[in-house]
């Protein structure tokens, strides 16, 4: 069982639907992370949140717009999305200030545009 | 800066052989460094971490690795490969701590393939 939960696991949507991914953890963790996985590459990091605040944007489209309601929760808002941005996306987290400590990764969201 | 090459994009080992998946790391700083795997329409699962405190490190599913400063390495090995060790493996490298939150610098991954 994996401590960080991402729904849906699964999500296809025209490029004129507006949709969200969901992450949540609740492991204390108050850094988390979304990242972008193509078919055989490693993860690509998008997004970092810390302390609920966005900390890292690596440039990365409009279209896709991050969320952190609270210490819990992540969300990614996603709108116009091309045919390109097909993927997997993971979300991760991992406590604040400790390099030593890894990430843990939910099983993602597997996004497919059409 | 810091960066992981991970040497052979593909591995096939028999069923019951030595699985080695070689990795070599570059850190400004002393590094932490991690094997993840990753099991097909799945995440990434943490295998094993070096944070210094021993250079032999055993991890889940019966995998070890050695943390070799001199040259550089972290290479990932499994005594006896099983059919459930198929996957992909990635070495990350855990970089410095701007804001908190942590950055880690993935390889390209090697796709283990184990035959029967």
């Amino acid at each position: 069982d994996t401590e960080v939960t991402q729904t849906p696991k699964h999500l296809v949507m025209g490029m004129t639907n507006k949709k969200s991914l969901k992450c949540e953890q609740h492991m204390g963790h108050r850094a988390m992370y979304w990242y972008k996985q193509k078919a055989k590459k490693p993860p690509e990091l998008m997004f970092v949140y810390s302390y609920e605040k966005l900390s890292i944007n690596e440039s990365v489209p409009s279209r896709f717009s991050p969320e952190c309601p609270n210490s819990s929760l992540l969300n990614l808002h996603l709108h116009a999305l091309q045919p390109e941005d097909s993927a997997l996306y993971l979300c991760a987290s991992s406590q604040i200030d400790r390099r030593n400590q890894p990430q843990h990764f939910g099983d993602g969201t597997r996004l497919s545009i059409l | 800066a810091q960066s992981v090459t991970q040497l052979g994009s593909h591995v096939s080992v028999s069923e019951g052989a030595l699985v080695l998946l070689r990795c070599n790391y570059s850190s400004s700083v002393p590094p932490y460094l991690f094997w993840y795997v990753q099991y097909p329409n799945q995440g990434l699962q943490l295998l094993l971490k070096y944070t210094s405190a021993a250079t032999l490190v055993k991890g889940i599913n019966g995998f070890e690795a050695e943390f070799k400063k001199s040259e550089t390495s972290f290479h990932l090995t499994k005594p006896s490969a099983h059919m459930s060790d198929a996957a992909e493996y990635f070495c990350a490298v855990s970089g410095g701590r701007g804001g908190g939150y942590q950055k880690v610098t993935f390889g390209t991954g090697t796709k283990l393939q184990v035959i029967p």
